[in-house]
């Protein structure tokens, strides 16, 4: 059974910085991309930023980059999302989810609330 | 960036009705559009993809239809257990996604 688990969200003041980190199990992770895709609270979705498989082709969405970066740990089945410089509208549930060839797996979301 | 506009936003249905939503491309996807299906509290489920492709274990009272700019979704024969917030995504640039169209009981 394919399994993606978020961690790493929590509360923190504008200006700052957190790790996500999304562990994969039930298949091969190194076969895969990935994408961090955020929802808002009572929002709809957005796409952050994609990896490929073999972290040769990395993209982000405008409203992130030179902010966050996400990478990969092949060894480890786990995807990160390194955000700096974070901002209240960061504030969303942040979910990982696989490209096979779309999005077909889903993670339950790690919540990140920025706030002072 | 590619902007998907989804409509409507909302709809207010009964269980059995032909339910009927939509979504236009800003630019030419083709046919990379997927649709997704999330209940509250609970993270998005794929149902479709490549615009018409009824994705493993889907009901085929789903359907969706179109290519280009023009995407359709329906449900033929509404549940309870329908009741959602559908999404429409384009991937052939990027990711973008629909805004939603919340499904409720009249």
């Amino acid at each position: 059974e394919v399994q993606l688990v978020e961690s790493g969200g929590g509360l923190v003041q504008p200006g700052r910085s957190l790790k996500l980190s999304c562990v994969a199990s039930g298949f091969t992770f190194s076969n895969y991309g990935m994408n961090w895709i955020r929802q808002a609270p009572g929002k709809g979705l957005e796409w952050v930023a994609y990896i490929s498989s073999g972290s040769s082709y990395i993209y982000y969405a405008e409203t992130v980059k030179g902010r966050f970066t996400i990478s990969r740990d092949n060894a480890k089945n786990t995807l990160y999302l390194q955000m700096t410089s974070l901002r209240s509208e960061d504030t969303a549930l942040y979910y990982c989810a696989r490209v096979g060839p779309t999005i077909d797996y889903w993670g339950q979301g790690v919540m990140v609330t920025v706030s002072s | 960036d590619i902007v998907m506009t989804q409509s409507p936003t909302s709809m207010s249905i009964s269980v059995g009705d032909r339910v009927t939503m939509n979504c236009k491309a800003s630019q030419n996807v083709g046919s990379n559009v997927d649709w997704y299906q999330q209940k509250t509290g609970q993270s998005p489920k794929l149902l479709i993809y490549k615009a018409s492709n009824r994705y493993t274990g889907v009901p085929d009272r789903f359907t969706g239809s179109g290519s280009g700019t023009d995407f359709t979704f329906t449900i033929s024969n509404m549940q309870a257990e329908d009741l959602a917030v559908y999404y429409c995504m384009q991937s052939n640039s990027y990711l973008t996604f629909g805004s939603g169209t919340k499904l409720e009981i009249k």
